[in-house]
């Protein structure tokens, strides 16, 4: 079963736009993961940000992370078409060497 | 390329088939993840090795799927007697576990997949 959920399901912006997606997720947590998945195609990792962090940043890329909340966010700034694709957030709970990934956001940008 | 590989990309087969799935990790990655993925869900585990010890199992994982990784490197997937629900795509993933402050799971590297249709 999914630990966490995005929000939104989807999204559709223009480029250069800015995207955010949310994740939310149940149990207490070592890591907070970010993957991107194009059609069809395997995932490939974005970013990694630990439990004692509350702010991550890799290129066009900002994360952020709330533990109290069990929530993170993904700020994708001056979106392209590239971009488009599936964004999945993923944990690993304490005690445990797996990841559970959430229900994905679908974006779209458009040119 | 030197990246995580899966043979084949997709395979369809009858029901009550029997079918198997390679996985090819990054050659200097111990850890190999199994996962299962169906249309418009996130990926969900099935199982993962360490070298070729499998460690942890899905309740997913029915006694109709083995995994193996006899030499700590390649993997495979079998499943037998093949179901109409088993259809989805087979993901592989390796990572560099390391002994590190970094507690957890590190970052993951996923094949392209094998999409499996059982009609």
């Amino acid at each position: 079963s999914q630990q966490g959920e995005e929000d939104p399901q989807a999204l559709s912006i223009q480029e250069g736009e800015n995207a955010t997606m949310n994740c939310s997720y149940k149990t207490s947590i070592n890591n907070l993961q970010w993957y991107r998945q194009n059609s069809g195609r395997g995932l490939v990792h974005l970013i990694l940000i630990r439990s004692n962090e509350r702010e991550k940043h890799s290129g066009r890329l900002r994360v952020t992370l709330d533990t109290s909340k069990k929530s993170s966010s993904l700020l994708i700034t001056a979106s392209r078409a590239a971009d488009t694709a599936s964004y999945f957030c993923a944990t690993d709970r304490q005690g445990f060497q797996k990841l559970v990934f959430g229900t994905g956001t679908r974006l779209l940008v458009s040119p | 390329d030197t990246g995580v590989s899966q043979d084949p990309r997709h395979k369809i087969t009858k029901r009550g088939q029997n079918v198997t799935f390679r996985c090819d990790p990054i050659s200097e990655h111990n850890r190999l993840y199994w996962y299962r993925q169906t249309l418009g869900q996130g990926p969900e585990f099935l199982t993962y090795f360490q070298n070729e010890a499998q460690l942890e199992k899905s309740r997913l994982l029915s006694d109709r799927f083995s995994a193996e990784r006899p030499k700590g490197s390649f993997s495979t997937l079998e499943i037998q007697r093949t179901e109409q629900g088993d259809s989805a795509m087979y993901l592989c993933a390796s990572s560099p576990y390391r002994v590190t402050k970094l507690a957890g799971v590190h970052e993951q590297y996923f094949g392209p997949g094998t999409r499996l249709t059982v009609t």
